[in-house]
């Protein structure tokens, strides 16, 4: 059965400093995604990494993939009060392109 | 086309009365997805189409849940008898055959079954 782990899973961090959530997972897949939900809200997707050292970024989020060590990170740079959000990992099952296992998720508050 | 679009937002329930869920997907993508997320926990899958096709199911999705896609456009969730712990967020999310471009999710329909 395929695992997803997110840590941390609370993250309260000033605006303008710098930080890293982690998501690992415990079987091989090819296919990792990154998103985004506000509360009461639905997902946004982020990043969709699709091979071993695929780096994506947009403005201040970056994500990276490391399929031999089953880790992907998302990095935030300078944070600012507008990403507060829960960020959510989801990989793949290898075999199941259609079948998404997600992690708990990374609840993100920048403070002022 | 704006969108994932599900129909209802809310849904309030009796337990044991039966719900159904609409979900419209973007128009040209022709795989199409069920998630249910409880609060606090990361979206469960629940299964998926290709067109009209119902290629998964969950193992979560007990024989009180159904799912369908005539024609491969909208899908239909229904849950018969209801529990209380069938109350959750319902997602509905679909997207191309070239998985490149992830999946694109709907607002979702939230129930509560009291």
């Amino acid at each position: 059965e395929l695992k997803v782990e997110q840590n941390p899973l609370f993250l309260s961090m000033q605006e303008g400093k710098n930080y890293t959530i982690y998501c690992n997972y415990s079987t091989t897949s090819d296919r990792l995604y990154w998103y985004r939900q506000d509360p009461g809200k639905s997902l946004e997707s982020l990043f969709v990494l699709l091979s071993n050292g695929a780096v994506k970024q947009e403005g201040r989020l970056m994500a990276s993939l490391d399929t031999k060590a089953r880790l992907s990170t998302l990095h935030i740079t300078a944070a600012v009060h507008d990403l507060s959000a829960t960020y959510f990992c989801a990989v793949d099952y290898p075999t199941n392109a259609g079948k998404s296992t997600f992690g708990d998720g990374t609840t993100l508050t920048v403070k002022p | 086309d704006t969108g994932v679009s599900q129909d209802p937002r809310h849904k309030i329930t009796k337990r044991g009365q039966n719900v159904t869920f609409r979900c419209d997907p973007i128009s040209e993508h022709n795989r199409l997805y069920w998630y249910r997320q409880t609060l606090g926990q990361g979206p469960e899958f629940l299964t998926y189409f290709q067109n009209e096709a119902q290629l998964e199911k969950s193992r979560l999705l007990s024989d009180r849940f159904s799912a369908e896609r005539p024609k491969g456009s909208f899908s239909t969730l229904e849950i018969q008898r209801t529990e209380q712990g069938d109350s959750a967020m319902y997602l509905c999310a679909s997207s191309p055959g070239q998985l490149y471009y992830g999946y694109t999710f709907g607002s979702g329909t939230r129930l509560t079954v009291v």
